[in-house]
């Protein structure tokens, strides 16, 4: 099983749509949990840190289960310029991140 | 620019040649690690190190492949007798060091061996 497991899509929306990506990890013992995203092969970009209480930033929201070791991304309102590939990111033992193989989100007008 | 600086962005080498690549993490943070991204594939952790220390090279590959974070300078990702299999984008990220924080990436060094 891999550590962080993800649907790689592609998720094809219309634009002003709201979509949903959600991400399992399996080490129990992980404490810190991120949302990047990545363009076209570029550098990945901190998109939001992921809180047990869950988070909200702007059009995007964050959720953590700790119980069921799964995280979720919403975005509300989709805009071409959020089309990407979203990577779920857990931190681990001594600092290494472990990402996820991405999920890909095309926004479409 | 504060940000994390990678140089070159772009490196060729024939097979046998080395590749040094580059970083600089942002000011302010004293720790680094290198991430390999193959084509059509995730980011995978290669090495973190703090100045003058390796703290976890379990990502690295066992030869040819080495990485430093001197006193003074950057943090070098060394590649000895390039194979084409180790073309790839590279990333360099840094964090202040606090467990728990976000790490920010470099721009990355695409590695084409010829």
């Amino acid at each position: 099983r891999k550590e962080v497991e993800q649907d790689p899509g592609p998720f094809n929306v219309p634009e002003g749509a709201t979509v949903a990506f959600n991400c399992t990890y399996s080490n129990s013992a992980s404490q810190s949990f991120f949302w990047y995203r990545q363009d076209c092969r570029k550098e990945p970009k901190l998109l939001m840190s992921v809180y047990s209480s869950g988070n909200e930033d702007g059009r995007f929201t964050a959720q953590l289960n700790r119980a069921s070791q799964y995280i979720s991304l919403l975005i509300r309102d989709s805009k071409l310029s959020d089309s990407a590939t979203y990577l779920c990111v857990v931190n681990g033992y001594g600092n290494k991140l472990v990402f996820g193989a991405g999920t890909i989100l095309r926004v479409k007008s | 620019n504060a940000g994390v600086m990678q140089n070159p962005r772009h490196l060729v080498r024939r097979r046998g040649q080395e590749a040094r690549l580059r970083c600089s993490p942002m000011k302010g943070h004293s720790h680094v690690y290198w991430y390999r991204q193959l084509p059509e594939e995730g980011l995978k952790f290669m090495v973190y190190l703090q100045k003058e220390n390796i703290i976890d090279e379990s990502g690295m590959p066992k030869e040819r492949f080495s990485a430093e974070f001197p006193k003074e300078g950057p943090s070098i990702l060394r590649i000895q007798q390039v194979v084409r299999g180790d073309s790839a984008a590279y990333f360099c990220a840094s964090s202040p060091g606090q467990t728990n924080q976000p790490q920010h990436f470099g721009d990355g060094t695409r590695l084409s061996i010829l």
